[in-house]
């Protein structure tokens, strides 16, 4: 069975502090793997990664795969107040799950002034 | 104009009831999803369809039957409602699976379903 396991389950900083969260997977016919903030209602899509060692870069946001020992992370630099939600981690499969995204139980992060 | 619309938001109602739930997408995407959130926050996907073609079917109790009417719909009825039932349910949508660049899914506002 898939499987997506996050890190830390929360945190809890002040802004200005820089933060790094973990996903690790096992996936089947993974194809790549994508990154979601959740605030209250939609989970909203942040980087989606497909090979390992290149860095995704949007503002303060960065992320980055490796293939090979099958973990993920993403790193927010100079956190503010509204990057508190929670961050979740989704391989995609390809084959016959065509599409599938497998969510790990996501970061909550919460950023105090 | 809201990508991937979602209705009702909220729903409460009766154990043993009937209840459906909409979902509509205007980015003329291929694919759309059923997910559910439970009270973890374990988003889990239910079924996806492609070109109204019943493409992913997890395990999930047959009392959910999907209905596709177009490809800009995906529908979630969901017959004698149980406790267990209670969760936010989250529709998405994404342009075509099959290309890596293009599986994307954006998701919609959800809708909490409250069985009492």
């Amino acid at each position: 069975e898939d499987k997506v396991v996050q890190s830390p389950l929360s945190l809890v900083v002040h802004e200005g502090d820089t933060v790094t969260l973990n996903c690790s997977y096992e996936v089947t016919n993974f194809r790549s793997l994508l990154w979601y903030k959740q605030e209250k209602k939609a989970p909203t899509f942040l980087f989606m990664l497909t090979s390992s060692g290149i860095e995704k870069k949007s503002g303060r946001l960065s992320s980055i795969l490796d293939k090979k020992e099958l973990f993920s992370i993403l790193n927010i630099t100079a956190t503010q107040t509204g990057d508190s939600a929670i961050y979740l981690c989704a391989p995609a499969a390809g084959g016959t799950s065509y599409g599938k995204l497998t969510f790990g139980q996501g970061t909550i992060l919460t950023v105090h002034p | 104009d809201t990508a991937v619309s979602q209705t009702p938001k909220y729903l409460v109602t009766q154990m043993g009831n009937d209840k459906s739930i909409k979902c509509e997408q205007n980015l003329g995407h291929d694919t759309m999803y059923w997910y559910k959130q439970d009270s973890k926050k374990f988003l889990k996907i239910m079924f996806s369809y492609n070109n109204k073609e019943l493409i992913i079917n997890e395990t999930v109790p047959n009392r959910f039957s999907p209905k596709s009417p177009d490809k800009a719909h995906l529908n979630l009825h969901i017959n004698s409602l149980e406790l267990g039932d209670s969760a936010v349910y989250f529709c998405a949508s994404s342009q075509d699976p099959g290309i890596l660049a293009k599986n994307i899914q954006y998701f919609g506002a959800g809708t909490r379903l409250s069985v009492l």
